[in-house]
Parts: structure tokens; sequence; C-alpha cells
């Protein structure tokens, strides 16, 4: 069974203080890794998808990474706008058809 | 483009009692999914569409929900009767490409069901 922990579950920063969010995965073959935003009363937004260790993909002050058994959401220098719940997700050859969550990081950056 | 459209945005129903929720999915994404996200938790899958058919319900509570899809296009996920514990948001999704989700699930605002 795919499984998929994000840590911490809630992270405060002050506005331009460099963090990293991190989701461990245990996975049969991982096909992807999917990172999304979710603002309070609304759905998740896409946000990056790596498919093999080492990938980085980059957009605005966050940077994904991607090794064999996590992932980080790296955000440098973040703004207030940037508070959000970032979730992560997994889409592995075991379960082919659906994507597995984490319980996601709730990150506030104070102004 | 459109994006995902769901309705109602709030349901409060008493226990015992049905809901139905409605879903129209980006015009052309042919997998269409439900999701249930209970507070403080991720998403989790309920049912896949692709097209009309089913490709995945095996989390779905079958003796108290229901979904379908007609003509490939608009979904409708139907609770009777609804329990406490069915109090979550429900959240609906749609991809162009299932197989490798290269283009992401665009996920709609989803309905925010409570029940007492």
């Amino acid at each position: 069974e795919d499984q998929v922990t994000q840590s911490p579950e809630a992270l405060r920063l002050q506005e331009g203080e460099s963090s990293s969010l991190n989701c461990s995965y245990t996975v049969s073959g991982l096909r992807g890794l999917f990172w999304y935003r979710q603002d309070p009363g609304k759905g998740p937004e896409f946000l990056f998808t790596l498919y093999s260790a080492g990938e980085e993909k980059e957009k605005e002050r966050l940077k994904a990474t991607l090794t064999k058994k996590e992932s980080f959401l790296h955000i440098t220098a973040p703004k207030p706008e940037d508070s959000a719940t970032y979730l992560c997700a997994v889409h592995s050859s075991g379960s082919a058809r659906q994507l597995t969550f984490g319980s996601g990081t709730q990150l506030t950056v104070l102004p | 483009e459109a994006g995902v459209a769901q309705s109602p945005r709030y349901k409060i129903i008493e226990k015992r009692q049905s809901v139905a929720f409605w879903c129209n999915p980006i015009s052309g994404h042919a997998t269409l999914y439900w999701y249930q996200q209970i507070l403080g938790q991720g998403p989790k899958l309920l049912i896949q569409f692709q097209n009309n058919g089913v490709v995945d319900d095996s989390q779905l509570p079958k003796d108290r929900f229901s979904a379908e899809r007609l003509k490939g296009v608009d979904s409708t996920l139907k609770i009777q009767p609804a329990k406490l514990e069915d109090s979550a948001v429900y959240l609906c999704a749609s991809s162009l490409d299932w197989q490798q989700g290269r283009y992401g699930y665009t996920f709609g605002s989803g309905t925010r069901l409570t029940v007492v």
C-alpha cells in the first residue's frame, strides 16, 4: 500500500525566512510525485510533477526536488501570499489509476 | 479555459438524510475523480471515471455512496443515508491524461458537507 508522510504538520515563518517542507513516500514503482497548493475553501492547485530521482523544478519562490525516498519543497524568501497548505501526492504503478495524498503542511508566513 | 465546476458550495443536513453533489469537469477531460477530504487530512479518492465508465471505486462505501457520470461529462455523487463521519469536503477533479497525470489533476473548489 502506498504511503505518503509530510512534515512538519505546520510551519510558521517570518517573511524572507527560507525553509523546506518534506514529503516521504513508500510506493511500489513511482510514476510521478505531485505537489499541490491548497488555500482555505478552495481545491488543491497543481504546482509540480517530478518523475525521477535527481529531478528539480522551480516556480517563482518554490523549488521541488526528488530523491528515491522523499521530496522537498524549498521556499526561498517567502511572502505572506505563500501562506497555504502544501500537499504532496504520489502516482504509483501499484495503484496506477489514482493519487495517494499526504496530510499536508500548513504554512503561515508572517509579515 | 473554464475550471472544474461544483455545486453546491455548502450543504448542511441531518444524519440519515440524503444529499447529492454535482460536478462539471473541464471540457475534453475524459477522466473524472471524486475525492473526500476530511478536515486536517489529505484528499482520499472515492471513485474514478474514464469517460462514462468506472475505473476504480474500491474506496467508495457502496452501501451508502453512489456516483454516476452521464454521457461522459457531468457527474453526480450521492450519499444516502448520511452519517456524521461523512462530514468533509467533497472534491471533484478532472484530468486529460490519466495514465501519466503529466498535466496534473485540476480540482474544483469542492462542496463542504456538514452532517448534524
